[in-house]
């Protein structure tokens, strides 16, 4: 049992490259969201999802897009990658039963 | 919306002593507390919770305490470990089922042998 699987763990990106963050569960949860971590600002909340196509914006939504075909899957997309976007994304689903989050490893993201 | 304060930002102890971390929230609809440890490099992992209608949960040698009227709730490391090192958060959401969580801004405690 995976549990939430993000892909890569590390990326440099140059000012207004894009990309997508992977973002995978395999415990059949309904609930996933986005955070990013910060030094001292603790984890921001970007986009979550309560199904498949269905998404929201959390905190701090803005440079990015999120997209929900799956339950499985749950991307994070930068479009025109700036540095205030230098950070650690987490991904996380939730058992909507006993409230309790997963979250994965993390995506360390550098944009120079 | 809810907002989280956590204190302190960084806690320091002896190996054997115990650690508390101070979180208050501020919407009285909250019910539902989580806290979280993060080791270096790993994603944060669930080590206790506690919902609004119990005051105190124990987990072996963590526990969470709260209260409600006064809107903070704690975190209890007794005969804390080198291995507790670690950052922790705290954390509060409002409704049943899918939620999403507000979380504090962490604390570093660091158990020197």
């Amino acid at each position: 049992n995976a549990g939430v699987t993000q892909t890569p763990k590390f990326q440099v990106l140059k000012t207004g490259q894009s990309m997508t963050l992977q973002c995978a569960q395999d415990m059949n949860h309904e609930y996933m969201s986005w955070y990013r971590q910060d030094p001292g600002m603790g984890l921001r909340l970007i986009h979550y999802s309560v199904g498949a196509g269905i998404t929201d914006q959390g905190e701090v939504p803005n440079g990015y897009n999120v997209s929900r075909s799956t339950t499985e899957d749950f991307p994070l997309r930068l479009l025109s990658a700036a540095p205030s976007q230098t950070s650690v994304y987490f991904c996380a689903s939730q058992d909507g039963y006993n409230y309790g989050y997963t979250f994965g490893s993390g995506t360390r993201l550098t944009v120079v | 919306g809810e907002n989280v304060e956590q204190h302190p930002s960084t806690l320091s102890v002896q190996e054997g002593d115990s650690a508390v971390i101070k979180c208050t929230y501020s919407d009285s609809a909250s019910n539902y507390f989580p806290w979280y440890k993060q080791e270096l490099g790993k994603g944060p992992q669930l080590i206790i919770d506690i919902r609004s209608n119990v005051g105190e949960k124990k987990d072996q040698r963590i526990a969470v305490t709260l209260n409600k009227t006064a809107k903070h709730f704690s975190l209890h490391i007794t005969e804390t470990q080198p291995e507790d090192s670690a950052v922790y958060f705290c954390a509060a959401s409002i409704g049943s089922g899918y939620s999403t969580l507000t979380f504090g801004k962490g604390t570093m405690l660091l158990v020197s042998p």
